[in-house]
């Protein structure tokens, strides 16, 4: 089955530069990669996903790459803000269909 | 409903009991996943339902643990015989089931074994 591996698991960025979370998964047949952020004590929301006919997308702040061919995905935050202070999952959604979370990130915006 | 709707939301039980957690999809959605989230840590697979078909079973940690879904809608998740490690907060998601559509979290349940 999927295999997804995240890094960095903890990381402190100053309020205004540029974040960026890297995942890497393991069947090559996964075509939807999802981000979620989840904030204490609530469930994980979908913050942008990508498919695997598409090698960028982005939408305002946030941005994810994937790379078929090897097998990676990023999540980039730029412009930082104090509200993006949270845990990041990257997840991939396999050929037995279950959606296969990371590990996540906690991402701490220092002021 | 408006998204998922997870009962109770909190839950304290003596080991040894048995407990039942409860998830309402979001109207329509044919695909239901639980997970299971321990303390500071990340989400672990449990069971998948998609539809009629058998459900995707690989990720349940042991035969203390089972789940239903009963009429394609809610699903209910049973631990029996609970254990303190069985602690953490257990979520629920629902897709529209088609490929690559976006799952949707309730709130969780968070479970304590004392």
């Amino acid at each position: 089955g999927e295999n997804v591996e995240q890094h960095p698991s903890t990381l402190s960025v100053q309020e205004g530069d540029s974040a960026v979370i890297k995942c890497t998964y393991s069947d090559s047949a996964s075509n939807y990669f999802p981000w979620y952020k989840q904030e204490l004590g609530k469930g994980p929301q979908l913050i942008i996903d990508i498919r695997s006919n598409v090698g960028e997308k982005k939408d305002q702040r946030i941005a994810v790459t994937l790379n078929k061919t090897a097998k990676h995905f990023s999540l980039h935050i730029t412009e930082t803000q104090p509200e993006d202070s949270a845990v990041y999952f990257c997840a991939a959604r396999g050929r037995d269909d279950k959606i296969i979370f990371g590990k996540g990130t906690r991402l701490h915006i220092l002021p | 409903g408006a998204g998922v709707s997870q009962s109770p939301s909190n839950k304290v039980t003596e080991k040894g009991k048995d407990v039942e957690l409860r998830c309402d999809p979001i109207s329509g959605h044919t695909a239901l996943y639980w997970y299971r989230q321990s303390l500071g840590q990340g989400l672990e697979f449990l069971i998948y339902f998609q539809g009629n078909s058998a459900p995707d079973k690989s990720g349940l940690p042991s035969d203390r643990f089972s789940a239903e879904r009963t009429g394609g809608s809610v699903s209910t998740l049973t631990i029996q015989r609970t254990q303190q490690e069985d602690s953490a907060v257990y979520l629920c998601a629902s897709s529209r089931g088609t490929k690559n559509t976006e799952a949707f979290f309730g709130q969780g349940t968070r479970l304590t074994v004392v």
